[in-house]
């Protein structure tokens, strides 16, 4: 399996701000996903961090709004821009390991 | 469209007792998988079945499959309190095996001591 971290486990933001969080894998991979989880739904992706070319974003996710970088095979950031209290959620990366999909321990963002 | 629809939503048994949730979906995958979450956190792994497989075991789990009614259960054995959790499928259904996953509802199974 996998070992994911991230960084940082929680946040309260102000509205207008952005929020940046960073993902670490224990092993290289080739694609690492970003998932955002509303409060009391389900997960839905975001978009697939590929490294070495721009991320590919879901249908209702933009660049401008969820900039990811992925600057090599083990990491990958995403950025909350312009927060709303909309946006407050849990957004969680994963990556692929031997077994199956593995998740990381999530980033609870609350926006005020 | 939510690609998994999960029963039941909600369930509560007392501990020993077993506890069964079900999974269906829309589409041809490659594998479906099982998920626990605890109070909002991460996900934790359970099971991942392949879609040429109809049964697997890990300790007290049990998952089948069933494709040609494309739907899936998960079986929890003498449970325990520490089970209590949100439990959800996914399934690996696009073309290429990419690895994007589409969740589940989500069965919410309380686990009385």
């Amino acid at each position: 399996s996998a070992v994911i971290s991230q960084k940082p486990s929680r946040d309260i933001c102000q509205r207008g701000t952005s929020l940046t969080i960073q993902c670490q894998v224990d092993s290289q991979v080739t694609m690492m996903f970003w998932y955002r989880q509303q409060p009391g739904q389900s997960l839905t992706l975001i978009a697939t961090a590929n490294q070495g070319s721009e991320a590919t974003y879901e249908s209702g996710f933009v660049i401008d709004k969820f900039p990811i970088s992925r600057p090599n095979l083990t990491f990958s950031t995403l950025t909350v821009s312009n927060m709303s209290p909309e946006d407050s959620s849990i957004y969680l990366c994963s990556s692929r390991g031997s077994g199956g999909q593995y998740f990381g321990p999530g980033t609870r963002l609350t926006v005020t | 469209s939510q690609q998994g629809e999960e029963d039941p939503q909600a369930l509560s048994i007392q501990e020993g007792e077993n506890a069964t949730m079900n999974c269906s979906y829309k589409t041809s995958i490659n594998n479906l998988q099982w998920y626990r979450q605890n109070s909002g956190r991460g996900l934790v792994h359970l099971i991942l079945i392949r879609s040429n497989e109809r049964e697997k075991h890990s300790g007290r789990l049990r998952v089948t499959l069933d494709t040609s009614k494309k739907s899936s259960s998960l079986l929890i054995t003498a449970s325990r309190a520490a089970d209590t959790a949100s439990y959800f499928c996914a399934t690996d259904a696009f073309s290429g095996n990419t690895g994007k996953l589409i969740f589940g509802q989500g069965t919410t199974l309380q686990v009385k001591p």
